[in-house]
């Protein structure tokens, strides 16, 4: 069956430009999670959604990055005036919540530059 | 608050050495444990988990076992190949706050020399 797709799977920006990243998690996984996997930081959680509950916004780095989850499936995450310091791998992943461990399926990233 | 930590790479091995790479963890509740490896290229893909104390995760020829008294999930392996060449993360899982979000260990780069 398909896995979790993203797109872009590369992002060169100008600093200062806002960036939407796009991820559509495997068809039926309540949970949707980003991380960030950046040279310095290694891989740091971002934002969690689950079905309809308020999301866990706590990994966010800054009120530049914001997420959302239409329909409980796509989610697109947003970062505005982006920096130079925002240059990482963007991962999405999905999982069966309260199933299987909570075991979560990654899709390929997004690389995002920023110049 | 919950951590992994795991050892620095990079690991340097020939084929068929015998693989260890360290893995301990701190969590408030009863986490599930993880290792995802990271190939070339390519996304990370799940290779093992174990979910409670004493079980053991295998596949790919890969083993690791949850020990509680010791808080830690070090991964095995009894003869690489160069194709085990990869990052391998190790994470847990402890959905004791409601988020079953992922803490990461750093990496370790594994590279297997034929």
């Amino acid at each position: 069956g398909a896995g979790v797709s993203q797109s872009p799977s590369n992002k060169v920006t100008e600093k200062g430009k806002d960036v939407e990243l796009r991820c559509d998690p495997i068809s039926g996984h309540t949970a949707l999670y980003w991380y960030r996997q950046s040279l310095g930081q290694g891989l740091e959680f971002l934002i969690y959604f689950q079905g309809n509950s308020a999301p866990d916004k706590s990994g966010l780095p800054s009120d530049r990055f914001s997420a959302e989850r239409t329909g409980g499936s796509v989610s697109t995450l947003t970062i505005q005036r982006t920096q130079q310091e925002d240059s990482a791998v963007y991962l999405c992943a999905s999982s069966r919540q309260g199933f299987d461990h909570n075991e979560q399926f990654f899709g390929p990233g997004t690389r995002l530059t920023v110049l | 608050g919950d951590s992994v930590t795991q050892m620095e790479g990079p690991v340097t091995l020939s084929e068929e050495a015998f693989l260890t790479i360290n893995c301990t963890y701190t969590a408030t509740g009863y986490p599930s444990l993880f290792w995802y490896v990271q190939y070339p290229g390519e996304g990370l893909q799940l290779l093992l988990k174990a979910t409670k104390a004493d079980d053991k995760g295998s596949n790919k020829g890969f083993e690791a076992t949850y020990r509680k008294e010791t808080t830690s999930f070090h991964l095995e392996k009894g003869s690489v190949q160069v194709s085990d060449s990869a990052v391998y993360f190790c994470a847990l899982s402890d959905g004791t706050s409601g988020t079953y979000k992922y803490i990461f260990g750093t990496g370790t780069r594994l590279k297997v020399l034929a």
